[in-house]
């Protein structure tokens, strides 16, 4: 089975600051997906981004971005001008045939 | 825009009792997951169903059973809780069970069992 591993449980970011959480994950497949999911207080598992294996080019979507280093199995979330609806804690998942498989998460804390 | 619908929201059991979480979404997807998340970790697969009329064994299935009633509708069912089933559990729907097709995921079942 592929393993997530998020080596960083807790993260602090100033407002309109950014900030960089960290995943790696092990597989032999060549071909697959890696997504974030961000999950705030009230519990909700939200979509943030996502990369497919055979692109190159990292995903963005505003102010989200990755930085996938396929060769090191590494798929950190950027978060750029830091908002305090940020705060929540981010799972890395990697698309295994049939599901998700998660890291244990990063406690993102964002201060004024 | 209801999406992936869960009941209960909360629920108290003691050790013994059986209940049955029910899950229903509305965006036409033939896949649905059951996940569980314990302190300090990740959601873990219970079963899934990768279309209408399957069912399969995820990473933790002990102690769990499932429906998949309709193309809507996937229920999981604990037959005599116990304390170690105390959990959130969420269930997710996507439209193909390979891939990168995203999974949406209900609000969550908090289950506490005594």
């Amino acid at each position: 089975a592929q393993t997530v591993t998020q080596s960083q449980p807790e993260m602090s970011v100033q407002e309109a600051e950014t900030v960089t959480l960290s995943c790696t994950y092990d597989t032999s497949e060549s071909d697959y997906y890696l997504f974030w999911y961000k999950q705030p207080p009230s519990r909700q598992m939200i979509l943030v981004i996502r990369q497919e294996a055979y692109k190159q080019q990292n995903a963005t979507e505003n102010r989200f971005s990755v930085n996938f280093q396929k060769a090191a199995k590494s798929f950190s979330l950027k978060i750029s001008d830091s908002q305090l609806g940020d705060a929540a804690m981010y799972f890395c998942a990697y698309r295994s045939p049939y599901a998700l498989n998660f890291g244990k998460g990063t406690s993102l804390l964002v201060t004024p | 825009n209801a999406g992936v619908t869960q009941t209960p929201k909360f629920q108290v059991l003691k050790t013994g009792q059986s209940m049955t979480l029910q899950c229903a979404q509305d965006m036409n997807h033939n896949s649905m997951y059951w996940y569980r998340q314990d302190p300090g970790m990740g959601l873990r697969l219970i079963y899934y169903s990768a279309s209408e009329g399957t069912t399969d064994k995820g990473e933790v299935p002990n102690g769990y059973n499932v429906s998949r009633l309709n193309k809507r509708e996937f229920s999981l069912r604990l037959e005599s809780a116990a304390p170690s089933q105390t959990s959130v559990y969420f269930c997710a729907s996507s439209q193909e069970d390979q891939g990168g097709q995203p999974q949406h995921f209900g609000d969550g079942t908090r289950l506490s069992i005594l």
